[in-house]
Parts: structure tokens; sequence; C-alpha cells
């Protein structure tokens, strides 16, 4: 079956522009999680959605990113009036459920970079 | 929440050797961690996981140690290949679920 798809892969922008990140979860996985890396860093906790709870938003780091879940389907993060350091890839995951050992499955990113 | 990291960022092997990548943690309350792979321009894969009530936890070529009195963990991988040639992340979910922290990583090269 299909995994989990990003778009767009590849994103440019101007510094000061907003930019709209789309994440596809695997059918039927009611967890979906965001992620932000850094060159040659490890993964950086964004939020979690679980189902129809409130989204867990402590790992964004500031009020200009926000994201989005409709149901258990199509996630989006938003950042707004973007910043240079902004520039990373931004992974998309998906679980089953919330339980600690469900496998999480990840998209392929997509690359942020602000001019 | 939980700091893990890895002890070298590059670890080169001739292929046909066995790797080994290691990684400490912080919060000896920590149950349940991950190794992951991410090969070039892809997102991380999950590889094999263990639980802290286990010292060792095999799969299919890759063997994951858990030491959880000096809080470190290790991969090995056996008869190492060139298709292993990726970045390695150990991870340990927090927060009560997967709110998942990940080390830097260690890049795995293999030298054919």
């Amino acid at each position: 079956g299909a995994g989990v798809s990003q778009s767009p892969s590849n994103k440019v922008t101007e510094k000061g522009k907003d930019v709209e990140l789309r994440c596809d979860p695997i059918s039927g996985h009611t967890a979906l999680y965001w992620y932000r890396q850094r060159l040659g860093q490890g993964l950086e906790f964004l939020i979690y959605f679980q189902g129809n709870s409130a989204p867990d938003k402590s790992g964004l780091p500031s009020d200009r990113f926000s994201a989005e879940r409709t149901g258990e389907s199509v996630s989006t993060l938003t950042i707004q009036r973007t910043q240079q350091e902004d520039s990373a890839v931004y992974l998309c995951a998906s679980s089953l459920s919330d339980y600690l050992t469900d496998t999480q499955y990840f998209g392929p990113g997509t690359r942020l970079t602000v001019l | 929440g939980e700091s893990v990291g890895l002890h070298l960022p590059t670890l080169s092997v001739q292929e046909g050797d066995n790797s080994i990548i290691n990684c400490a943690y912080s919060n000896s309350a920590s149950d349940y961690f991950i190794w992951y792979k991410q090969e070039s321009g892809k997102g991380p894969q999950f590889i094999i996981d263990i639980r802290s009530n286990m010292d060792k936890r095999q799969g299919q070529r890759v063997t994951v140690l858990l030491n959880k009195t000096v809080k470190h963990l290790s991969l090995q991988i056996a008869a190492t290949q060139p298709g292993d040639s990726a970045v390695y992340f150990c991870a340990a979910p927090w927060g009560g679920y997967q709110k998942v922290t990940f080390g830097t990583g260690t890049k795995l090269q293999v030298i054919p």
C-alpha cells in the first residue's frame, strides 16, 4: 500500500513569505507527527496529532509555526514570515495509534530553503 | 525530555565486516528504544526496537544491545553491505507516547 507522502518535495522561498507543507499519512493511521531536521542534525519534534484530540504543539519553535489536521487525514504545516533559520527538511510520520511501540512511518520530507 | 546521543559521527567499515554503532541516553526511566536508518534524501526507516526489560534483540543481520546500567545501547550490523550506507539514529519516545527524541546520528560508510 501507499506510504506517507509529502508535498512539495522541495520548496524555495524568500524571507518573509509564508509556506504551507502537506502530509498525507497512511490510511487508517490515527497518529501523525511533524519533525524538523536541520542539515547534519537529528530530528526535532514539532507537533503531534492523535485522532480528534487536541494536538501536542509543545515542539513548535515559535508562533510563526502552526499545523492543522482534518480528522485522521491530511495535515498541513504552515510557516509564516519565513526566516533563514527555518531552512531544513520537514518530515512527517504517521503511526497506527500513539501506542508506545507502534512504528512510525516517515515520508520523504519537504526540503525548505529560505533565501 | 529524553536526551540521546551518538558516540561517533562517522563510521567507515569494509564491506563484509561487522559494524557497531553506539548510542547513550540520559533518562533512566526510558523503557523503549528504537533504531532508525535514514538513506540520503529519504525519511528515517524503522530497523529494530528494544524494550528495557530486554538486554538483546536480534533481527535480520542486526542486533541491538541495551545496557541499562550505563544507559547505553548499540546497533550491530553483521556482514555490512553497501546498501547499509546511511545515517543511523537511536531514538527514545517520551511524554507518555511516541514523542520521540532522536540523536544526531552516525553516518555509516561501507567501503567496497
